[in-house]
């Protein structure tokens, strides 16, 4: 059964470093999204991603953030300089396009991303 | 705006017992429903969804939830709760004229008793 991937499962970085993560979404899919997690807190939603370009985005994804498919397969979260506050569990989801307003999004196992 | 409230942020059931998991919704339209399950160390799995049709939705490992449009709600149920139920739960939303970013709720931790 396809699924998301996502690389590395963990990441520490020393505060001010740029991080990437990686997803690999369904191969079919055309809509990708970013979600985070900070610990014991609830998913919120970062970003979605649709013909190369930025669809949506939350008042989280502020400058430091930036997205990109630079191949046919991979999708990546940027952050440029990492703050205390970007530890969370950083989520990827794809889904195909909404038929009748609704796509269900499948989403990546995580990446636990941990600044010190 | 959307927004999505999960009454009990920790629900303690005993092993057999009913589980019950609130999700109310705020939506100016009826929008789409989700239940997402998170065990320890993993990712989200889609336990069930509500599009349309059917307002009483089964899932997967024994879980069904009905969508009430009279009371905003879309509550999680399972007859009789197994160990292996123990995880976080959450309740999502989206817009079905968008159909993209999802709204989450703040999740309910279920922990299952022997």
């Amino acid at each position: 059964e396809p699924e998301v991937t996502q690389t590395p499962s963990h990441q520490v970085t020393q505060m001010g470093q740029e991080v990437i993560l990686r997803c690999v979404p369904i191969s079919n899919h055309l809509y990708f999204y970013w979600y985070r997690q900070i610990l014991g807190q609830k998913v919120e939603f970062l970003v979605s991603f649709y013909n190369n370009e930025i669809s949506e985005k939350s008042e989280i994804f502020d400058d430091q953030f930036s997205v990109e498919r630079p191949d046919g397969s991979n999708f990546t979260l940027k952050i440029r300089s990492t703050k205390l506050e970007d530890s969370a569990m950083y989520f990827c989801a794809s889904s195909e396009p909404p038929l009748a307003g609704y796509n269900e999004q499948f989403f990546g196992p995580g990446t636990r991303l941990t600044v010190l | 705006a959307q927004s999505v409230t999960q009454l009990g942020s920790h629900v303690s059931v005993s092993e057999g017992a009913l589980v019950l998991l609130r999700c109310n919704y705020s939506s100016s339209v009826p929008p789409y429903l989700f239940w997402y399950v998170q065990y320890p160390n993993q990712g989200l799995q889609l336990l069930l969804k509500y599009t349309t049709g059917a307002t009483l939705v089964k899932g997967i490992n024994g879980f069904e939830a009905e969508f009430k449009k009279s009371e905003t709600s879309f509550h999680l149920t399972k007859p009789s709760a197994h160990m292996s139920d123990a995880a976080e739960y959450f309740c999502a939303v989206s817009d079905p004229e968008s159909g993209q970013n999802f709204v989450f709720g703040p999740g309910t931790r279920l922990s299952v008793l022997p």
